[in-house]
């Protein structure tokens, strides 16, 4: 099983960027890194994923440094509405290999 | 909308009561999942379903019980609940094994009394 070390949680200010690091010291060949937003009283929600290097899209980027270890997930200048729990998953989607952790509690004031 | 329906949104069910927890995926996946989420505990996944058939079962316990009408569909029948079992359940579906995770719908809130 791909265990996941992530923070509890985190505080940040707005417009400044975030930065949540995951570490998976036993990520699989061919297990993807997929990270995951979830609001109170509601399902998670897809954010990124990446395999290796880096992955951007229009709400975040995903640092995977070469040895696969960990991952950073990058939120530039947050705002209030991004306080959330963010979730780093390892892994195939679909299995029950691969498990949700605790995830890290971001806390943005203004 | 996230293109998963989940009925009702909130359920409140006496322990010798029997309902059942519907979810609709709009999406075209051929996957579909239950999790449960208790109070400041991870998600943990119930029930897999993939080409309407369950693929993996984790010990759950029988008085949950699962069904997949079609592809599109998955219901949680639900009897002789325990009040730890209220909890946060929600639906997911995906396509294939990476395409952009899973796609979760905003979940039952269910409370045993």
């Amino acid at each position: 099983l791909a265990k996941t070390t992530q923070p509890i949680s985190m505080d940040s200010y707005e417009g400044q960027e975030v930065n949540i690091t995951c570490s998976h010291n036993n990520i699989a060949t061919n297990d993807y890194i997929t990270w995951y937003q979830q609001f109170p009283s509601q399902g998670p929600r897809f954010i990124i994923q990446g395999y290796k290097t880096k992955v951007t899209n229009e709400v975040a980027s995903l640092f995977i440094p070469a040895d696969r270890k960990s991952s950073t997930l990058s939120l530039p200048r947050v705002s209030l509405s991004d306080t959330a729990v963010y979730y780093c998953l390892v892994g195939l989607t679909g299995g029950f290999k691969t498990i949700f952790g605790a995830g890290t509690r971001l806390f943005v004031k203004a | 909308e996230t293109g998963v329906t989940q009925t009702p949104r909130h359920l409140v069910m006496g322990m010798t009561n029997k309902k059942s927890l519907k979810c609709e995926q709009h999406l075209g996946h051929n996957a579909m999942y239950w999790y449960k989420q208790s109070a400041k505990k991870p998600l943990e996944l119930m029930f897999v379903y993939s080409l309407e058939e369950r693929v993996e079962n984790n010990s759950v316990p029988s008085r949950f019980s699962p069904e997949c009408p079609n592809s599109s569909l998955l219901n949680l029948h639900l009897h002789a609940l325990q009040p730890e079992d209220s909890a946060l359940y929600l639906c997911a579906s995906s396509q294939g094994k990476q395409e952009n995770g899973y796609t979760f719908g905003s979940g039952t809130r269910l409370t045993v009394v």
